[in-house]
């Protein structure tokens, strides 16, 4: 049973570029996050997806940043017009629908964007 | 004031000490409590979890959660150069989870 699936697990953009981030949640598991790993800081939530919803986007960024989780297919992370302020490791975690968020959730091993 | 503090470290101590690590937050209507360890270039993964105040143990690890002062703690005993990695509490609010900022663990052989 494969983990969480992330990719690119690096990422580089010129500013001004977009940056779409894939995640593929383990196998049943329908609810999806998005957490973000700026250097010397902890991990920030950003959003909370099931299929089709966005549950709670609280955590994003007013504007270039949106994330969706559509029928089939993995979950998508998308940055417009990145800045290097956007330079972090964005990490997808997935869990279950019975146990939500409760036990905690299996994380990815990330995405490292890097904007140049 | 941040809802989670934990003590940044870095933390370097010799093979089979004991490691106690801390964190403390703000709200006291959180209820669920965890440990994450994250290797360097790895996603972070649950070590344990605990609801109510008091002691849980797995193996090595326990966790100590103390509610009236809203301080818990991470104890591993007989540590291994394999814990060095950085340490993320985590408290549940909501559908997420608020992190600690990490304490970076080095245990030296």
């Amino acid at each position: 049973n494969a983990g969480v699936m992330q990719n690119p697990r690096h990422l580089v953009r010129r500013r001004g570029q977009e940056a779409r981030l894939r995640c593929s949640p383990m196998k049943g598991h329908s609810h999806v996050y998005w957490y973000r790993q700026l250097p010397e800081e902890g991990l920030k939530f950003m959003v909370y997806l099931q299929k089709e919803n966005i549950i709670d986007e609280s955590g994003m960024p007013k504007e270039r940043f949106s994330a969706e989780f559509p029928k089939e297919g993995p979950s998508i992370l998308r940055i417009q017009q990145v800045v290097r302020g956007d330079s972090a490791a964005y990490f997808c975690a997935s869990s279950p629908p019975w146990q939500g968020w409760l036990y905690g959730y299996t994380f990815g091993s990330g995405t490292r964007l890097t904007v140049v | 004031q941040k809802e989670v503090e934990q003590d940044p470290g870095p933390l370097s101590v010799p093979e089979g000490a004991i490691v106690s690590l801390n964190c403390t937050y703000s709200n006291s209507a959180f209820q669920y409590f965890m440990w994450y360890r994250q290797y360097s270039r790895k996603g972070p993964e649950l070590l344990m979890y605990t609801y109510s105040s008091g002691n849980k143990e797995d193996g090595r690890f326990t966790a100590q959660v103390d509610k009236s002062s809203k301080y818990i703690s991470l104890f591993i005993r007989d540590s291994q150069p394999s814990d060095s990695a950085t340490y993320l509490c985590a408290i549940e609010s909501g559908s997420r989870l608020t992190f600690g900022e990490g304490t970076q663990l080095t245990v030296n052989p």
